[in-house]
């Protein structure tokens, strides 16, 4: 199976700082990276699909880069919002991987 | 507007079983592949099995493999997941997730199972 690592587990930001999340993959995943953000008692929500494409009606302040084994996620202006746990998710096969999360909190 | 409602959770005993419920609407079910996956209580994500649209080609995790059936029924835009020797550790909120392009664009609001005497 493929093992997805994040860093940092838990991040602390004031609203207007520039945010960035690492996923690490165990092997190359090509593209095939996805990124959710999971808010308490909620439904995880996709933000950006296939490294870098971002979803219809999330906000232009996410952005997603990289590709092979190395990503990430960036957010260029954290918003109160924002503050949630940030997952990514490998789908270059049918089963489906999650990194541990990153929880983005209020500094 | 796509919606995915999941029901049937619970409290159940170890070795108990349950079955799991998501109904589909807002989009052509059976054109679509779908997933289980869940979330024990303050972890992070796991998926847990796929179907295909037709339901022919089906996969499960490791960790339930030998313990849980999916099925869906398109013409009741309905998804299944039949659990069974459940033990403590199967304790998560099960999400239902549509597989668009290879990762899940829509999820359901979750359904909580408890394995627990």
């Amino acid at each position: 199976d493929i093992q997805m690592t994040q860093s940092p587990s838990t991040l602390s930001a004031s609203v207007g700082d520039r945010v960035t999340i690492t996923c690490r993959a165990s092997q190359s995943i090509s593209s095939w990276l996805a990124w959710y953000q999971q808010k308490p008692g909620k439904a995880p929500k996709v933000l950006i699909y296939k490294a870098s494409s971002l979803e219809s009606g999330v906000p232009s302040r996410f952005s997603g880069s990289g590709s092979g084994t190395e990503f990430t996620l960036s957010i260029s202006s954290l918003q109160p919002d924002d503050f949630a746990t940030y997952y990514c998710q490998q789908y270059s096969s049918y089963s489906w991987t999650f990194g541990q999360g990153t929880k983005v909190e209020i500094k | 507007e796509v919606q995915l409602v999941e029901s049937g959770g619970g409290l159940v005993q170890p070795g108990g079983s349950l079955r799991l419920s998501c109904e589909a609407s807002g989009f052509t079910f059976s054109s679509y592949e779908m997933n289980w996956v869940r979330q024990a209580p303050g972890k992070g994500l796991e998926w847990v099995s796929y179907i295909s649209g037709s339901g022919s080609t089906i996969y499960y995790a490791d960790s339930v493999k030998g313990r849980v059936t999916i099925s869906r029924d398109n013409a009741k835009n309905s998804l299944y997941l039949q659990m069974s020797s459940l033990r403590a550790e199967d304790t998560a909120v099960y999400y239902c997730a549509r597989r668009a392009s290879g990762y899940p664009d829509y999820w359901g609001q979750g359904t909580l199972v408890t394995v627990s005497s």
